[in-house]
């Protein structure tokens, strides 16, 4: 079956960066756009952007333009997402999503929190 | 930016019916999504194309849509169904994916 295995939680000083990682299986890495999406605490959905991992080719958030990098490893069909510059509001749950171009996400990894505190 | 807008909350007797709304300017060219999320949950997907079930989603989810509104129905509501709800879609240029706010579903 499909699966999206994510790395564990950080916690990371405002300034610093973080690279999450998400490891597909069970299905053709290069079949489908994933995704990553965010939740702060308390709040709701946050789409950050898309890979398409058969190119590479990538688009990001207007809003996280600059400090999001989404990267792929097609040997490991392994996903990252390098956030940098981190302040308190990037303190969230992260999730790797597999669906379409921008939407339809069948499948999820189980999330990585993210916390960002001096 | 394009938004979705969700009611905050929704509250059910057991049995009854749920319905969660969601409009935008696009929907009328537009598929909508929906996401069931659990407390502590990764979202699952309920509803895709407005209207379709995945497999594995009970009958009792259905989706409707009419102009720059669509529905989430949940029938004859079971305590399970207690979760939050996401409504997704694209913006009208295809450039972005975009999510509602949510909406709880209480089970009274």
């Amino acid at each position: 079956q499909v699966q999206l295995a994510q790395s564990g939680p950080e916690v990371k000083k405002p300034g610093a960066s973080v690279k999450v990682s998400c490891k597909a299986s069970g299905y053709t890495f290069t079949s489908y756009y994933l995704h990553w999406v965010r939740q702060a605490p308390g709040q709701g959905l946050e789409w950050m952007g898309v890979i398409n991992p058969n190119s590479g080719s990538t688009n990001y958030a207007q809003k996280l333009q600059g400090r999001v990098t989404m990267t792929r490893d097609t040997s490991t069909s392994t996903l990252y997402m390098e956030l940098s510059s981190l302040r308190s509001e990037d303190t969230a749950v992260y999730y790797c999503a597999r669906g379409e171009e921008l939407v339809f996400f069948d499948n999820w990894g189980q999330g990585t929190l993210v916390t960002v505190s001096s | 930016s394009y938004e979705l807008t969700q009611p905050p909350s929704v509250s059910v007797s057991p049995g009854q019916t749920a319905r969660i709304t969601c409009s935008g300017d696009a929907l009328p060219k537009k598929y909508v999504y929906w996401y069931q999320q659990k407390p502590g949950q990764a979202p699952v997907l309920v509803i895709y194309k407005d209207n379709k079930r995945p497999p594995g989603i009970p009958e009792r989810f259905s989706g409707s849509s009419s102009g720059t509104e669509v529905t989430l129905t949940i029938s004859g509501v079971q305590a399970e169904d207690e979760a939050d709800y996401h409504c997704q879609s694209a913006d009208r240029d295809n450039t972005y994916s975009v999510f509602g706010a949510g909406t709880k579903v209480t089970v009274l």
